[in-house]
């Protein structure tokens, strides 16, 4: 089954540690997006790839990087400039003709 | 920039009753999508839109296209308890490049 899976389920860091959340997806879907969801809110993005070996900062890329070497990947590194890091971090794709599918979600905890 | 006002923020009823929630925005969409987040998950895709006055049913759930564009309702009828969670709009835009406005959310709580 086709379908985007992102792990691990639950991440803890320690203040000033970079730690990289993993996407992948086998949907074969051209787009990958990263949004962080905070307790009672709603979904803010991250950063977003249109194409492989390209992508572009969303409202809140500050203290984040990605990657896309491959279509099927899109890591997200939450790097120790993220000051407060703990969230809950969702990965989605698409095509530009239907909806996003979303992954199961990463919940970071900074311990 | 394009924003969308999701209504109620939050809604407690009794299991059983009818729900209804909306999405509006001063921007013209191309598609209308509702989502539900189940605890601790990621949103599923409940019901797509892709034209203006269109009327879908998804089971329990009904949708509609705003026929201005500008806006898009979800029923919700004889809820039940799994009905909980959090119900996001969605707004997809073609012009000047794709994009896709998330509305901030409506939460169910649904009492047995």
């Amino acid at each position: 089954d086709g379908g985007i899976t992102q792990s691990p389920k639950y991440l803890f860091r320690k203040e000033g540690q970079n730690v990289t959340l993993s996407c992948e997806q086998n949907l074969n879907h051209d787009a990958m997006y990263w949004y962080r969801q905070d307790p009672g809110q709603g979904l803010r993005l991250i950063y977003y790839s249109q194409i492989v070996n390209d992508f572009q900062k969303g409202d809140i890329a500050e203290g984040y990087s990605v990657s896309r070497e491959k279509k099927e990947s899109f890591p997200l590194t939450v790097t120790s400039a993220q000051k407060n890091p703990t969230a809950f971090y969702l990965c989605a794709s698409s095509t530009q003709a239907r909806g996003y599918t979303f992954g199961s979600g990463t919940r970071l905890t900074v311990v | 920039g394009q924003q969308l006002n999701q209504s109620p923020q939050s809604m407690f009823i009794q299991e059983g009753e009818d729900v209804s929630m909306n999405c509006t925005s001063s921007s013209i969409f191309n598609t209308w999508l509702w989502y539900k987040q189940d605890p601790g998950e990621g949103p599923v895709l409940l019901i797509a839109l892709y034209k203006a006055g269109e009327l879908t049913s998804n089971g329990r759930l009904t949708a509609q296209f705003g026929i201005t564009r500008k806006d898009s309702f979800l029923n919700i009828s004889a809820s039940i308890p799994s009905d909980v969670g959090i119900y996001f709009c969605a707004g997809q835009s073609y012009t000047g490049g794709f994009k896709t406005i998330f509305g901030a959310g409506t939460r169910l709580f649904v009492k047995a």
